[in-house]
């Protein structure tokens, strides 16, 4: 895998807490994003990076901010979990944005009860 | 609304035959990319073709492209037990500026042994 660490790996938590969720990369890849995995949907994006300090809403950014201060790590942080944020989810990160390839870490499983 | 849909769903091959998965998307594009995920995993990129070309390989992989219809395929030949797994499109709406990449539901496929 390319240099990319999610953490923690799995999380369970309850309603109305909020959880941060952390993407770590060796690689000095510009773009970082967060996707979220739900069956029937395919991966659908939540945030993304551009740079250090610099980010944008995905499709799905309700109840999600993000934070990157530092090129290797972007954070994704669920202001008050809900049960329907209950998901996997995934970071990416690419050299040059959406025109190369993307590479991915292996995913948070987040339960929220 | 997603940008890419994949077809089919689901697809169940004996080992040996072709596999045909299709996606469609709605906006103009730069560039379409197909990954894979194994059952728990990551994505992992498998081909990436730009809007001014209609056709890819990589190895027993054959990606083609028509931007009349918004449609890709791609066909894997003399299927494995190995390629079992869920393909994605991803493509990059040009009208993002091509920082972000957008995925497709996915198409589930089985190759049987």
């Amino acid at each position: 895998d390319a240099g990319i660490t999610q953490s923690p790996r799995h999380k369970v938590t309850e309603t109305g807490t909020p959880v941060t969720l952390r993407c770590h990369q060796t690689e000095n890849h510009r773009y970082m994003y967060w996707y979220r995995q739900d069956p029937g949907h395919g991966l659908r994006l939540i945030h993304y990076s551009y740079g250090v300090k610099d980010t944008d809403k995905g499709e799905v950014s309700d109840g999600y901010s993000v934070s990157r201060s530092k090129t290797e790590d972007f954070l994704l942080t669920l202001e008050s979990a809900t049960s329907s944020q209950t998901s996997v989810y995934f970071c990416a990160i690419s050299w040059t944005g959406a025109n190369t390839e993307a590479f991915f870490g292996q995913g948070t499983r987040l339960t929220v009860v | 609304s997603q940008q890419g849909e994949e077809d089919p769903q689901a697809l169940s091959i004996q080992e040996g035959e072709n596999a045909t998965m299709n996606c469609s998307y709605k906006t103009s594009i730069n560039n379409l990319q197909w990954y894979r995920q194994n059952s728990g995993r990551g994505l992992v990129h498998l081909i990436l073709i730009r809007s001014n070309e209609r056709e890819k390989h990589s190895g027993r992989l054959r990606v083609t492209l028509d931007t009349s219809k918004k449609s890709s395929s791609l066909l894997i030949t003399a299927s494995r037990a190995a390629d079992t797994a869920s393909y994605f499109c991803a493509t990059d709406a040009s009208d993002t500026g091509g920082f972000k990449t957008i995925f497709g539901a996915g198409t589930r496929l089985f190759v049987k042994a």
